[in-house]
């Protein structure tokens, strides 16, 4: 199954807002609004941010957020801090034999 | 707190057997779906395997299916996977995750474990 596409890395200033775009197919990210982000620090095990496209677990900090347009999901991350710098992946239903794909993830630098 | 222990990775050679497991605590396990995840060195996250909390519902990638078989002990808390004709580019650090909202063969994963490395190499 091909992958989702992310951009490699992406960069901003502290308290700046950075949005990472994650694409796909009609066939997988555009069919159904089944979208989930991640976030994985060096070393670290991932973390939940978004489900559901847009849905925030309890205790995921209201500075991320998500959204989706046809084939294409967002993840923007508002307020930026030092600790938002991570790897971020986005994550989809995958069509009828994948059913589950991931991005490539994209590295976000707080400069 | 949910936890979630990864075991039994290490080397093994190209061709060979490895069964990982995957202690949890914290919640009442057999009421989630549960999940393989796997994130080869400097790579990114593939995901490798589903099973639903009553192992109903099996699912796997392309890249594993026919050599990977994942199941669960809910009377132990426990779940697995059994890896078999391992090949090079299985070399990962594997994750067990909690899976949350089975719709489609897809579930997004809530809590998941620090991971456990394998390694294929001769």
């Amino acid at each position: 199954q091909s992958a989702l596409t992310q951009p490699a890395s992406v960069s901003g200033s502290p308290e700046q807002s950075i949005t990472i775009s994650c694409t796909g197919t009609s066939s997988d990210l555009g069919r159904y609004n089944l979208v989930s982000w991640y976030q994985q620090h060096p070393g670290e095990a991932p973390k939940l941010l978004i489900y559901d496209v847009s849905h925030r677990p309890s205790g995921a900090s209201d500075r991320f957020s998500g959204s989706k347009s046809g084939n294409t999901a967002s993840l923007t991350i508002s307020g930026l801090q030092t600790e938002d710098e991570a790897d971020y992946y986005c994550c989809s239903y995958g069509g009828t034999s994948a059913y589950v794909i991931f991005g490539g993830g994209t590295r976000l630098t707080v400069l | 707190e949910v936890q979630l222990v990864e075991s039994g990775g290490g080397l093994v050679k190209p061709g060979g057997s490895l069964r990982l497991s995957c202690a949890a605590s914290g919640f009442i396990f057999s009421n989630y779906n549960m999940n393989w995840v796997r994130q080869p060195p400097g790579k990114g996250l593939e995901w490798v395997s589903s099973i639903s909390s009553r192992s109903t519902n099996i699912y796997y990638g392309d890249s594993v299916k026919g050599r990977f078989t994942i199941s669960r002990d809910n009377a132990e808390n426990s779940l697995y996977l059994q890896m078999n004709s391992l090949r090079a580019e299985d070399t990962a650090i594997y994750y067990c995750a909690r899976g949350r909202s089975f719709r489609y063969g897809y579930n997004y994963f809530d809590y998941w474990g620090q991971g456990n490395m394998v390694t294929v190499s001769s």
